[in-house]
């Protein structure tokens, strides 16, 4: 069953400091790649995906993600976090069955 | 600015009734899904149409749940009878889903507590 991994349920980062969110998926074949964000009491938004175009992805506010076959990984990074930026976010895949499987999220705080 | 539209936003219900979710898609969608995200088990997949037509709602408890699209601007998700397990945030999101790649718009959820 295709899946993902987030590590670290809440994390922690000062106003500032880089954020770094890590996601690791289970495949050998490369599969859709997405970081969501949730604010409270909203949907979830994308933040960016990866569909194979480009190893290094940019997304909304400032935030970039790289896929890495040969780890399996697509962290999630922003150089300086700003308050704003706390939220839950979320990494999903999909293999190419219309499926979305998400990650058990991360809660990011900022602490100023 | 194309939205998913889900109503309602919140609801409480005592155990037994009857709960009804609506989810209006995006125009031109393709495809349908329906999350449930709970404290414990975060986002559950329970069920998915592609051109209205349900792939998988294998997610779905079976014996109380049911989920349809009557048209292509309505889903419904219904409980019946909704016991307090259930209590949940309840999302719908719609995609333009071409080759696999299952990109998916959010609404803002229908917030179920049932007593």
């Amino acid at each position: 069953a295709q899946s993902v991994t987030q590590l670290g349920s809440h994390v922690s980062v000062s106003e500032g400091a880089l954020v770094l969110l890590r996601c690791n998926y289970s495949s050998s074949v490369p599969p859709y790649l997405f970081w969501y964000v949730q604010y409270p009491n909203q949907g979830l938004q994308l933040l960016l995906k990866y569909t194979s175009a480009a190893t290094l992805v940019k997304g909304i506010n400032g935030f970039e993600a790289e896929f890495k076959k040969s780890e399996t990984s697509f962290h999630l990074t922003k150089p300086s976090a700003h308050m704003s930026d706390a939220a839950e976010y979320f990494c999903a895949v999909s293999y190419g069955n219309n499926r979305l499987a998400f990650g058990k999220g991360n809660q990011v705080v900022v602490i100023p | 600015d194309a939205r998913v539209t889900q109503t309602p936003r919140d609801k409480v219900t005592e155990m037994g009734q009857e709960v009804t979710m609506r989810c209006q898609p995006i125009l031109g969608h393709n495809t349908v899904f329906w999350y449930r995200q709970t404290m414990m088990q975060g986002l559950e997949l329970l069920a998915y149409f592609r051109n209205r037509a349900p792939l998988d709602d294998s997610g779905m408890p079976k014996d109380r749940f049911s989920a349809e699209m009557p048209d292509a601007t309505l889903a419904t998700l219904k409980i019946q009878p909704s016991e307090p397990r259930d209590s949940a945030v309840y999302f719908c999101a719609s995609g333009l889903v071409v080759g696999g790649n299952a990109e998916a718009f959010f609404g803002q959820g229908t917030r179920l507590t049932v007593v």
